[in-house]
């Protein structure tokens, strides 16, 4: 197993354009996360999933924006619409709980640049 | 709701010297607090996790300490090398979320 794996690692688009990043989780892991990145700050947590529920999700999350894990392995993050604003990087995250203890690991990011 | 601060957001210290980064957190109901290492345009790697019946976790020159009562948790870095120049971010989990809560991270410059 080669960890957390991101899809493509750097995005450029234009304002207006639809996007989607894809990321693969370490296989035996139940839970999947997104976080958002900007400059400067932490990340912020946008959604998650225990194997195909989609459990939670931010507000930060608009209409414009939607997740998927349809088999309960991989997951998509759309972003439609595309707007300066959303230019981020976007990490992937995945986990297994066991024992109170939920550590996870994060893929190396999708960084999103909108032009 | 969680909040998560750490302070110093910038340091720079010469090559050796021991260090202590600090995270707080308002709401001390957590399962574990983690701590990562971010390089510039990259994703996170785990540096060390602290369960909440833990009160310190070390792995080689790094030793994290949690003091839940105050709502607090400290990174000491020993021997500091230019190699540890990174972006360094604290995280808690648990209480009403299943998330992790993060800091604004700490920017460490060492100088050769």
């Amino acid at each position: 197993d080669t960890g957390v794996s991101q899809d493509p690692r750097h995005k450029i688009t234009k304002r207006g354009q639809n996007v989607t990043f894809r990321c693969d989780p370490i296989s035996e892991h139940n839970r999947l996360y997104w976080y958002r990145q900007t400059l400067g700050q932490g990340p912020e947590f946008l959604t998650y999933f225990q194997n195909e529920a989609q459990l939670e999700k931010s507000r930060l999350l608009s209409d414009r924006f939607s997740a998927e894990r349809p088999k309960g392995s991989f997951s998509t993050l759309e972003i439609q619409r595309t707007e300066q604003g959303d230019s981020a990087m976007y990490l992937c995250a995945s986990s297994f709980r066991m024992a109170g203890a939920n550590v996870l690991t994060f893929g190396a990011g999708s960084r999103l640049t909108v032009l | 709701k969680q909040e998560v601060t750490q302070i110093p957001a910038a340091l720079s210290v010469p090559e050796g010297e021991n260090l202590v980064l600090n995270c707080s957190f308002t709401d001390s109901a957590i399962y574990n607090l983690q701590w990562f290492r971010q390089d510039p345009g990259k994703g996170l790697t785990s540096l060390l996790l602290i369960q909440s019946s833990q009160r310190e976790q070390t792995s080689g020159r790094l030793n994290a300490s949690l003091d839940k009562s105050s709502g607090r948790s400290t990174l000491y870095i020993a021997a500091s090398q230019p190699g540890d120049s990174a972006t360094y971010l604290c995280a808690t989990y648990g209480g009403a979320t299943n998330k992790l809560i993060f800091g604004t991270g700490t920017l460490l410059a060492v100088q050769p």
